[in-house]
């Protein structure tokens, strides 16, 4: 079965720090994929960024960065000098393929509060 | 390119009624699925549609169903609805890169 663990239930900071959202998965597939979504007050979930269990490969967009590691199991992801703007729930999903389609297993999300 | 889109936004039933969500998803996305999303549970998986075919369902009792449409559109149904089931209802659809979900706004269901 697959588990994806966000530890940090609620996060505040300071407009213009930095915060780092843990993301812990586990999973006995060897293909799969995992996703970071960003919830604002209006509902949608905003696909922010994808890796595959083959990319070990770190990412930086903009303010955003993510550090995946196989090794550990995790795929924390670092917001840089953040925003009032970056303020809401995001979550991390583990995505597998079966019976032709992908499921998604969800953390159970961090809010992130940013105040000015 | 729209987006998805979910109808109604907000829906308040009664304990024992039955509902109809429906989503359209982004135009060319034949694989539409479906979440419920409950501060207690967290987001869970109910089913996923592919070209009319229910090829995956979660762990959910048989009163939720869904079904799509040849156009790709899709409705879930819930009957004789409890308390419980009041949930934000998410459906999001994806296209050739199948692992890769686009998600729409929601439906609030609240149930009396």
């Amino acid at each position: 079965a697959q588990k994806v663990t966000q530890a940090q239930t609620e996060i505040s900071v300071v407009e213009k720090e930095d915060v780092t959202l843990d993301c812990v998965y586990e999973t006995r597939d060897t293909t799969y994929y995992l996703f970071w979504y960003k919830q604002p007050p209006s509902g949608e979930l905003v696909f922010l960024i994808r890796r595959n269990s083959f990319d070990e490969q770190n990412e930086i967009s903009g303010r955003y960065s993510w550090n995946f590691q196989k090794s550990t199991s995790s795929f924390n992801f670092t917001i840089t000098a953040s925003q009032v703007v970056d303020s809401a729930v995001y979550f991390c999903a583990l995505i597998r393929l079966s019976g032709g389609s992908y499921i998604p297993t969800f953390g159970r999300g961090t809010s992130l509060i940013v105040h000015p | 390119k729209a987006g998805v889109t979910q109808t109604p936004r907000y829906l308040i039933k009664t304990r024992g009624q039955q509902v109809t969500l429906s989503c359209s998803p982004i135009s060319g996305h034949r694989s539409v699925s479906w979440y419920q999303q409950t501060p207690g549970q967290g987001l869970q998986f109910l089913f996923e549609y592919f070209s009319e075919t229910q090829r995956n369902k979660g762990n959910f009792p048989g009163r939720f169903s869904g079904r799509q449409f040849s156009n790709s559109r899709s409705e879930m149904n819930v009957s004789t609805l409890e308390l419980g089931d009041s949930a934000l209802y998410l459906c999001a659809s994806a296209g050739r890169t199948m692992e890769k979900l686009f998600f729409g706004s929601g439906t609030q269901l609240s149930v009396l």
